[in-house]
């Protein structure tokens, strides 16, 4: 199946610092991204879409200006996350979505997440 | 909007031991996508499955196996003879046109 990578794995930042999470496909081109975010013990929650060439749509609730999101290419899409706080610690997941033109093969792939510290 | 309701938060099981993840949703669209994800905990997403709603053909793969029916809007994921491997949090997830929900996600346990 396809394979999305995430760089970093892990970060330990020190709080007002920004901290940048990569997301790539590395065998298809995704015009779609998401970012997900989870708390320990609990669910995926969707943070935002993102659009290869267009802005992100963001979840009610989520701060766009903390959570810089960029799709500057078909395979590639970024989360910034600004002035980082302990709050904002969690397990950062992104997917994207491999559409090859028919909806039966519409579906997404996950990367294996980075783990956010703030201290 | 669409929502997944996974009601089992733990299930704690006896190796050789079968066990069925419940999983509900809701959604007013007539094309949709059922999934089940697998998370160890190493915290990546394992894929187990996808399900179009125009395709209510239960399937079996291996000890896995799933229920689907559209008329009580339920997509059951059953493990015939549990191992200590398959314990994980397991999720439900359902996408409509561009994004994807997921439930709360059922832990399991299963002890040799």
């Amino acid at each position: 199946g396809a394979v999305v990578s995430q760089h970093p794995s892990r970060v330990i930042c020190k709080s007002g610092t920004s901290v940048k999470i990569e997301c790539r496909s590395l065998d298809f081109q995704a015009t779609t991204m998401f970012w997900y975010r989870q708390f320990p013990k609990q669910s995926l929650m969707l943070m935002a879409t993102s659009n290869e060439g267009s802005k992100a749509t963001y979840e009610q609730g989520v701060e766009k200006d903390k959570f810089l999101i960029n799709h500057a290419s078909l395979t590639l899409s970024t989360l910034t996350v600004t002035s980082a706080h302990p709050e904002d610690s969690s397990f950062y997941i992104c997917s994207a979505r491999d559409f090859t033109g028919t909806a039966l093969t519409d579906t997404q792939y996950f990367g294996p997440g980075t783990r956010l510290t703030v201290l | 909007a669409q929502k997944v309701t996974q009601a089992q938060t733990e299930i704690s099981v006896v190796e050789k031991e079968d066990v069925t993840l419940d999983c509900v949703y809701e959604t007013r669209d007539t094309t949709y996508y059922l999934f089940w994800y697998k998370q160890p905990p190493s915290g990546e997403l394992v894929f187990l499955i996808r399900r179009n709603s125009f395709d209510e053909q239960n399937e079996i793969s291996g000890r896995y196996s799933w229920n689907f029916q559209k008329s009580t809007s339920s997509f059951n994921f059953t493990i015939t003879a549990s191992q200590v491997v398959d314990s994980a949090v397991y999720f439900c997830a359902l996408s409509e046109v561009n994004d994807m929900r997921f439930g709360a996600g059922t832990r399991l346990t299963v002890k040799p």
